[in-house]
């Protein structure tokens, strides 16, 4: 079975500074999906960044950029001039792309991110 | 505007007693899903429906009940057999075929707790 681990409960940056959050998953497919999704105070779930297995380029949305490290299974996020407003939960997400009666997705137990002013 | 509607926001529920959270999506996503959320545990899957009129126990089902009747909506029923509800409960949908890049989507979320 697949997991998610993300070893950093919580996390402290600067406002300006850049600081990288890390994932690592365990896994025996070479097809998948890695995500990140935020979580504000309000507990919506936003999507931050995906990246498909299949692609050796790292994703990147503005300030939010990924390291997408395959073969050691690691997936961090990097966010450049942090914002108070990236003071959230941030999630690490896994999804199989084989069929397997559905698409399940597998997420990690969070990282809290603190945004010092 | 597109999106997923979870109802109610808060909810407080005697001991003993049968709770139902609605969940309606207008996104004509096939796939939707209901999580658990606990402190320190991430999100924990309930319930999956990737069709109407069919449903599948997720990884912590027990004291759980759904129901598909229609594809936009995914109710799910909190028995008096769950022995832990309180919690934040998370609806979300995706459909693989609609070029998001397989991205699942969240609503607002419920709170629920047992007093």
């Amino acid at each position: 079975a697949q997991t998610v681990t993300q070893s950093q409960p919580e996390m402290s940056v600067q406002e300006a500074e850049t600081v990288t959050l890390s994932c690592t998953y365990d896994t025996s497919e070479s097809d998948y999906y890695l995500f990140w999704y935020k979580q504000p105070p309000s507990r919506q779930m936003i999507l931050v960044i995906r990246q498909e297995a299949y692609k050796q380029q790292n994703a990147t949305e503005n300030r939010f950029s990924v390291n997408f490290q395959k073969a050691a299974k690691s997936f961090s996020l990097k966010i450049s001039d942090s914002q108070l407003g990236d003071a959230a939960m941030y999630f690490c997400a896994y999804r199989s792309a084989i069929w397997s009666g559905t698409y399940k997705y597998i997420f990690g137990t969070g990282t809290r991110l603190k945004v010092l002013a | 505007d597109g999106g997923i509607t979870q109802s109610p926001k808060y909810l407080f529920r005697k001991e003993g007693q049968n709770v139902t959270l609605s969940c309606e999506q207008n996104l004509n996503h096939d796939a939707m899903y209901w999580y658990r959320q606990d402190p320190g545990q991430g999100l924990r899957l309930i319930y999956y429906s990737q069709i109407v009129n069919d449903f599948q126990k997720g990884d912590i089902a027990e004291g759980y009940s759904v129901s598909r009747e229609k594809k936009e909506s995914f109710p799910l029923t909190v028995t008096s057999a769950q022995k832990n509800p309180t919690a934040f409960y998370l609806c979300a949908s995706n459909d693989p075929g609609d070029g998001t890049g397989n991205t699942i989507y969240f609503g607002e979320g419920s709170w629920l707790t047992v007093v």
